[in-house]
């Protein structure tokens, strides 16, 4: 069974940084293009990030461009985002998940499973 | 940049009746590059539909994608309790990858 576990979330002052990792199992982690998809309280879902199988090639929002940074250790089996210069915008649950192949091979970049996240708050 | 818009914001039908969800992109979603999440409450969401109308892994035949190019659809024949929840659609036909805002279907 997929499993895949968020940590790290927490309240944190603007202009702060936070690290979440995410914790995979029950598949090769390896072979899997990965990402970070974030949910605002009370809103709607955004794409945040994408990192491919051998973490070589990335893609980011343009809401997160040049202060998130996502990576992954393979050895580990954990996906990492660093989050840097935060705003009370980026408040928001963020889901780590998993991509159908190694990147977006065919097209395909729909989610096909999900952590079930972790809060981040950005407040003074 | 690609919106999604989705029709209507909630849905009110009662345990049993169908349900039909559209998904309007404001430009053509090339391939079908296009995907259906539910979401029950404090919950995460989980994929129901990819390629338009391929099913994903463990969803039941009740739940049906349709739709190319701008106008996509999500069938629910008949709705179980567990299905009153709110359903995205997600196009991955060209980055970023965008999400419309949701359609809750709440119970009547």
């Amino acid at each position: 069974e997929v499993q895949l576990l968020e940590s790290g979330g927490g309240l944190v002052q603007p202009g702060g940084s936070l690290r979440l990792s995410c914790a995979a199992s029950g598949f090769t982690f390896g072979s899997f293009a990965m990402s970070w998809v974030r949910q605002a309280p009370g809103k709607g879902l955004e794409w945040v990030s994408i990192i491919s199988d051998s973490g070589g090639t990335t893609y980011y929002a343009d809401s997160v461009k040049g202060r998130f940074t996502i990576s992954r250790d393979n050895s580990k089996n954990t996906l990492y985002v660093q989050m840097n210069g935060l705003r009370a915008e980026d408040t928001a649950v963020y889901y780590c998940a998993r991509t159908p192949n190694d990147f977006c091979r065919g097209g395909d970049c729909y989610v096909v499973n999900w952590g079930q996240g972790t809060l981040v708050t950005v407040s003074t | 940049e690609i919106v999604l818009t989705q029709s209507p914001d909630t849905l009110s039908l009662s345990p049993g009746e169908g349900a039909t969800l559209s998904c309007r992109a404001s430009q053509s979603v090339s391939s079908s590059y296009l995907a259906w999440y539910r979401q029950r409450p404090g919950q995460a969401p989980r994929l129901l539909i990819y390629g338009a109308s391929s099913r994903a892994t463990g969803i039941p035949d009740t739940f049906s994608g349709s739709g190319s190019g701008t106008d996509f659809t999500l069938t629910v024949s008949r709705l179980e309790p567990e299905d009153f929840a709110v359903y995205y659609c997600q196009q991955y036909a060209s980055s970023p990858w965008t999400f419309g805002q949701g359609t809750k279907v709440e119970i009547k």
